[in-house]
């Protein structure tokens, strides 16, 4: 089974730090993206990489960066966390494209962060 | 822009069927439906490509209208288990690179009650 596994459940910072989300994945994808999930607005995309050291910007991208030094693992940073920032942090993860077994590109999520800044 | 899922809030009882629409306003190659029960993750459900061709659920169907750019998920025989939100994911070109990503829906809570 795909397992993706992120750093916390639960994290509270205070307005200003720097925040780090960690993502773990372990089925070889090559794709992995973040969202924040707040209510009545859904998944919204803030970055998402198809390969190591590649990055792409999602729809909400403001206030956030990321890293993919490995393949397996892809950090979400926030630089200088602000209340607006609070919300639920889904991490995800995909085949670059239609693979041997005929998969298309499921993506496979993470349990979340919830990150509260006060 | 992303697609617009109704409705956003349905309640059933065990047994009764629900349709859920998502409809995008852009030319779409494909569309992947997720379930999210409380406190979890969203789970791939099904994906619906241009063209006809689907993968998904045995007990959970749905379609893809292409000329309408709308999408219909079809919970019959409602079961508890089926409680949760629904999130319809689009895309407008095939798996590869760097078009590889989803617009989500704001997503449709279903509650199933005995």
């Amino acid at each position: 089974d795909v397992k993706v596994t992120q750093s916390s459940r639960y994290l509270v910072k205070r307005t200003g730090e720097k925040v780090f989300l960690e993502c773990v994945q372990d089925m070889d994808h090559e794709n992995m993206f973040w969202y924040r999930q707040d209510p009545g607005l859904g998944l919204r995309l803030i970055y998402f990489s198809y390969d190591v050291k590649m990055k792409e910007k999602g729809d909400i991208p403001e206030g956030y960066s990321v890293s993919r030094e490995k393949k397996e693992r892809f950090s979400l940073i926030l630089e200088s966390a602000s209340t607006n920032q609070t919300s639920m942090y889904l991490c995800a993860s995909s085949f670059f494209k239609r693979d041997v077994l005929k998969r298309y590109n499921e993506q496979f999520f993470g349990p979340g962060t919830r990150l509260t800044v006060l | 822009q992303q697609p617009v899922q109704s409705p956003q809030a349905v309640i059933l009882r065990e047994g009764e069927d629900a349709v859920i629409n998502c409809s995008s306003s852009k030319a779409l190659y494909s569309v992947h439906w997720y379930r999210q029960k409380h406190g979890e993750a969203p789970v791939f459900l099904m994906i619906l490509l241009k063209g006809g061709e689907q993968k998904g659920h045995e007990k959970i169907s749905a379609s893809f209208n292409e000329k309408k750019q709308q999408s219909s998920l079809y919970l019959t025989a409602s079961q508890l288990s089926y409680s949760g939100t629904y999130f319809c994911g689009t895309s407008r070109l095939p798996p590869g690179g760097a078009t590889n990503k989803l617009i989500f829906g704001t997503g449709t809570l279903l509650a199933v009650q005995p």
